[in-house]
């Protein structure tokens, strides 16, 4: 399967302690995105890579979140001294695309965060 | 600020009737916008997309409308089908930026 895998699925933690995620892109595909789902909404922008350059940030994003791609292929998401508030499924997804704003995006199964 | 909304968080159809669900949006300098389809414990899967430029796009049982003029978008199912129930989110972008807006859902179940 060639698809966007995350891992690990499901991490459940104690505030204040840190979360990395990771995220395998479609090999071929030059963006990756982050994104945040918490429940009863649809996906929130939170980060997007182009190549290993990080080219937008939310302000989501606070100083506690930091994301890298270092060799534009796999992305990890660290959130360091995690609170309750950052309990929700974490998205990534990937794009192969030529001009901005037209691409399709493909979604990994995230990974569900619960910070106890 | 939300600038894509899904109105309705449900709609339930029965097999082999026609789906419309609907997708309203605020900013005026969207011009992609994309349906997607999620089931639960899995991420959401592309399902469909149409640009500024066109009015409709057609993919087999599945159709988006765009309505340009009234921010409005909606994907027909026809006909709708007992696998076809899933969360359906829209999603708006720019081209001129790089972030993708996502509605709240609407969730559809197709009663056999």
């Amino acid at each position: 399967d060639t698809g966007v895998s995350q891992n690990p699925r499901h991490k459940i933690t104690k505030r204040g302690q840190n979360v990395t995620f990771r995220c395998d892109p479609i090999s071929e595909h030059n963006r990756l995105y982050w994104y945040r789902q918490t429940l009863g909404q649809g996906p929130e922008f939170l980060t997007y890579f182009q190549n290993e350059a990080q080219l937008e940030k939310s302000r989501l994003l606070s100083d506690r979140f930091s994301a890298e791609r270092p060799k534009g292929s796999f992305s990890t998401l660290e959130i360091q001294r995690t609170e309750q508030g950052d309990s929700a499924m974490y998205l990534c997804a990937s794009s192969r695309t030529i001009s901005a704003g037209t691409d399709t995006q493909y979604f990994g199964p995230g990974t569900r965060l619960t910070v106890l | 600020d939300q600038q894509v909304k899904q109105n309705s968080p449900s709609l339930s159809v029965q097999e082999g009737r026609i789906s419309i669900l609907n997708c309203d949006y605020t900013n005026s300098m969207f011009d992609y916008f994309l349906w997607y389809k999620k089931y639960p414990a899995e991420g959401p899967t592309f399902l469909i997309s149409i640009s500024s430029i066109k009015d409709k796009n057609e993919d087999g049982r599945f159709t988006v409308f765009l309505n340009k003029s009234a921010k409005h978008l909606s994907l027909h199912i026809v006909p709708s089908q007992p696998g076809d129930s899933a969360v359906y989110f829209c999603a708006a972008s720019a081209v001129t930026g790089n972030q993708f807006y996502f509605g709240t859902g609407t969730s559809l179940t197709v009663i056999p």
